[in-house]
């Protein structure tokens, strides 16, 4: 069983479209997040969630909506789409908010958003 | 101030052949974490290794270990006797603190080769 699922995995859309990439955690976590992996694989926070609440918001232009309608889930809407939005997205998530040996970050495998 | 630091974009090691990648950090919190993730040509963000700013002993996991020097605020990351599976990308990221999101903030990364 995937613990940190997303789709789709492979994305290709057009301009000015408006797509969403889906994440579900079967992990029983608390914590979710969505990060930003750009063409020279840096990788950057988005959103953070605790229990369905957002957290963290970096800056991120409010195209981008995440979702979290339970806490196994954070959903990435992106609205208006633009060819600098190209990029791999990761969902992530995490016990709590604590740090401490077993509070690891766990990956989902990423989806890959081309437009063109 | 870049807050994690990889100063080797690129590194080739023999197949068989211990390898060390470099980390650096900054952080004023005297609570952190620092983990490393490897990121195969496959794209999925894979966990390693977890040290904590308050662990006595350096961690281990397999033919994986992180020399921590906190001194120095390094945390580089050791892998003995390289498998050809080991070509990945690598990065270093850090947790600051209990209030901080508990986002990751991730270093450039470093490519490593492993040469049969």
């Amino acid at each position: 069983d995937t613990a940190v699922s997303q789709t789709p995995k492979y994305l290709v859309t057009q301009m000015g479209n408006d797509k969403s990439i889906k994440c579900e955690q079967n992990l029983g976590h608390d914590t979710m997040y969505w990060y930003k992996q750009d063409s020279k694989k840096f990788l950057k926070i988005m959103f953070s969630y605790n229990n369905k609440e957002l957290i963290i918001n970096e800056t991120v232009p409010n195209r981008f909506s995440p979702k979290s309608p339970d806490k196994a889930h954070l959903n990435l809407h992106i609205n208006s789409l633009e060819l600098g939005d190209s990029a791999v997205y990761f969902c992530a998530s995490s016990q709590d908010f604590s740090l401490g040996r077993g509070n690891t970050i766990y990956f989902g495998e990423g989806s890959w958003l081309t437009v063109v | 101030a870049q807050k994690i630091t990889q100063t080797q974009p690129g590194m080739f090691v023999q197949e068989k052949e211990a390898v060390t990648l470099d980390c650096t950090y900054d952080t004023s919190d005297p609570s952190y974490g620092l983990f490393w993730y490897k990121q195969p040509s496959s794209g999925e963000m894979i966990f390693l290794i977890y040290q904590g700013s308050y662990d006595q002993q350096n961690a281990t996991e397999g033919r994986y270990s992180l020399n921590f020097q906190k001194a120095r605020k390094s945390a580089n990351l050791v892998i003995s006797a390289s498998q050809l599976g080991d070509s990945a990308m690598y990065f270093c990221a850090m947790r600051e603190g209990f209030n901080a999101g508990n986002m990751l903030t991730f270093g450039g990364g470093t490519r490593l080769m492993v040469k049969p």
